[in-house]
This record gives structure tokens, C-alpha cells and sequence, in this order.
């Protein structure tokens, strides 16, 4: 069975840092895309950044360039996203999602992690 | 960027019915490049719809797609109890993947 598990999220403040991981387990990690969504309370889904299979390929919403960045371990079946000068616009539960390449649909998801920036 | 407008916004039914929930882009989604999701509360979203008319694994079909272009459809021929959650479209063609803001469907 395909299953991400994420974890890393909490209480930050204004401008602090946070990294979040999403162990993968199930299915062979390193022949994904895989990406982070997020979603604010009671709103709706917001695509934050991809990775392709390798590494080499990162991509990421306008509202995050140059404060986040996504990374992948592929020794560890571990997918990352390292959150810097985090906004309260940030907070969120991240949801990272498996998805077949660059132009594919995004399944499965994971349970989600919630991130909470407020001072 | 691709904006994608849903409508209704919410859509209130009784078991049994069937609901057609609206996808429009702003403009044209390459090769069908469009997904349905369904959210229950507190869940994550799970895959209902892929390239605009292709049921995922273990859906039911009572889900079906259609569309192409501009305007994608979602419509669930009888509504069961499990089927009221809100609803996201997703294109996937081009950077960024946007989503639409969602329909809930709501037992009425």
C-alpha cells in the first residue's frame, strides 16, 4: 500500500524557519515527482512546489520562491521542504502527493501536517 | 496562470440525486490535463478524476468526467450519504498546477 506520512509541523513564529519531511513508503520513491499543497484554514487547495524524480528539477508558487525549498532524499524515501522567513499568510496544513511526472495528476496524498505561524 | 472558476459554490441535494458541479478555465487546459478531487472534513483530498474523464482506481461509476478545453464537468449520477464533501478541480498542464476554489455539496 502507497502511503505518505508527513511530519515537522508547529508553532513558529514570524520569520522563523521550519522543515517538513514526508516519508514515503509502498512504491518505488525514486520514480515520482512528488509536490507539496497546502491549505489554510477552511480554505481551499494552493499547489506550493515540485520536485522531479531526481532532484535536479524544482518548481514553486510565486508566493514562496526564495523562502521555501524542496528537496528529496532518495536513499530514504524522504521528501523535504526547508520553510524560511515563514509569513502568517503561511500557516497552513502541507500536504505532500505523489504524482507519475511533470505533467501528471497528484496521487496518493498524505494525512497532512500543520503549520502555524504566529507570534 | 491558469484561474479556475467553480460553480456552484455550493450545492445542496438529497441522496439520490444527481449533481453536476462546473470547472471553467481561464484558458485552455492542455491535452485535458484536468483532475477532480473529493475532501471530506479533516481528510485529505483523495483522486476522484484524471485527463478530464478517466475514473481512478477504486471509483465508483457513479463519478464520471467530461470536457475539454475551457469547461470540465464532475457529475455523480445518485448522490449516497458518503458522497456529500467538497469538490476541487486541478490542471496540471501548466506551471503552476492551480486549483479551483472548490464546491461543497451539502445534503439539503
Amino acid at each position: 500500500e502507497v502511503q505518505l506520512l508527513e511530519s515537522g509541523g508547529g508553532l513558529v513564529q514570524p520569520g522563523g524557519s521550519l522543515r517538513l519531511s514526508c516519508a514515503a513508503s509502498g512504491f518505488t520513491f525514486s520514480s515520482y515527482a512528488m509536490n507539496w499543497v497546502r491549505q489554510a484554514p477552511g480554505k481551499g487547495l494552493d499547489w506550493v512546489s515540485g520536485i522531479s524524480v531526481s532532484g535536479t528539477s524544482t518548481f514553486y508558487a510565486d508566493s514562496v520562491k526564495g523562502r521555501f525549498t524542496i528537496s528529496r532524499d532518495n536513499s530514504k524515501n524522504t521528501l523535504y521542504l526547508h520553510m524560511n522567513s515563514l509569513r502568517a499568510e503561511d500557516t497552513a496544513v502541507y500536504y505532500c502527493a505523489k504524482s507519475s511526472g511533470s505533467y501528471s495528476w497528484f496521487d496518493p496524498w498524505g494525512q497532512g501536517t500543520l503549520v502555524t505561524v504566529s507570534s | 496562470e491558469i484561474v479556475l472558476t467553480q460553480s456552484p459554490g455550493t450545492l445542496s441535494l438529497s441522496p439520490g440525486e444527481r449533481a453536476t458541479l462546473s470547472c471553467r478555465a481561464s484558458q485552455s487546459v492542455s491535452s485535458s490535463y484536468l483532475a477532480w478531487y473529493q475532501q471530506k472534513p479533516g481528510q485529505a483530498p483523495r483522486l476522484l478524476i484524471y485527463g478530464a474523464s478517466s475514473r481512478a482506481t477504486g471509483i465508483p461509476d457513479r463519478f464520471g468526467g467530461s470536457g475539454s478545453g475551457t469547461d470540465f464537468t464532475l457529475t455523480i449520477t445518485r448522490l449516497e450519504p458518503e458522497d456529500f464533501a467538497v469538490y476541487y478541480c486541478q490542471q496540471y498542464g501548466s506551471s503552476p498546477k492551480t486549483f479551483g476554489q472548490g464546491t461543497r455539496v451539502e445534503i439539503k
